[in-house]
């Protein structure tokens, strides 16, 4: 049984690049989850989409970030132009139903320089 | 007040030893509890559940007190490889909130 997939597991590009992350949830999910971590801020949700529909943006810190979900299977984050204040850990999950838990992805670790 | 607190770690125990994390939460329509694990440079993991009536896997013992809006998780027998940072969750899918962790050290 798959767990959510992201890719890349590593990014490192200079600032002002634009930053493509990608998630594939868990089969039968209906709710996907964007997060970022970092040392100093912990988790933080960026944005979640159910059955595709952005239903919460107000995590994402700047018109810079974007979110899209085209179907049930995938989703991308994307970072245009990136900063280096935007290094840190991006993790996609997914979950069922609104009393379920959620499952990770393993994560993307993005460096800008 | 944070909606979700969790104890202030980091939490230094030898191996063997028996440690407890609490956990309390101010949205007292919650529905669904978690614990979730975390290892340096790793994703969340769900650890386990947590039950109106407790619940027990293995070395790991999860109890839900509603009236206080508690939740805590027991820990016996700790091994090193329990090192990691465990996270107190309430409320599940769209609902979720995390609380910021209590970092675990076991020492042999």
């Amino acid at each position: 049984d798959a767990g959510v997939i992201q890719s890349p597991r590593h990014e490192v590009t200079e600032m002002g690049q634009e930053v493509t992350l990608r998630c594939k949830p868990i089969s039968g999910h209906n709710s996907l989850f964007w997060y970022r971590q970092t040392m100093m801020r912990g988790l933080e949700l960026l944005i979640y989409f159910n059955n595709n529909v952005p239903i919460d943006d107000s995590g994402m810190p700047e018109d810079r970030f974007s979110a899209k979900m085209p179907n049930a299977s995938f989703s991308t984050l994307k970072i245009q132009p990136s900063e280096p204040r935007d290094s840190a850990v991006y993790f996609c999950a997914s979950s069922g139903d609104s009393n379920s838990p959620l499952h990770f992805g393993n994560g993307t670790r993005l460096t800008v320089t | 007040r944070k909606e979700v607190e969790q104890d202030p770690g980091p939490f230094n125990v030898p191996e063997g030893a028996t440690v407890a994390f609490n956990c309390t939460y101010s949205n007292s329509a919650s529905q669904s509890f978690f614990w979730y694990r975390q290892d340096c440079r790793k994703e969340p993991k769900l650890l386990m559940s947590v039950y109106s009536s407790g619940n027990e896997d293995g070395r790991f013992t999860a109890q839900l007190n509603r009236a206080s809006q508690y939740i805590s998780l027991l820990i016996r027998d700790s091994k090193l490889s329990d090192s990691a940072t465990y996270l107190c969750v309430v409320g599940g899918g769209f609902k979720t909130i995390f609380g910021a962790g209590t970092r675990l050290f076991v020492k042999a």
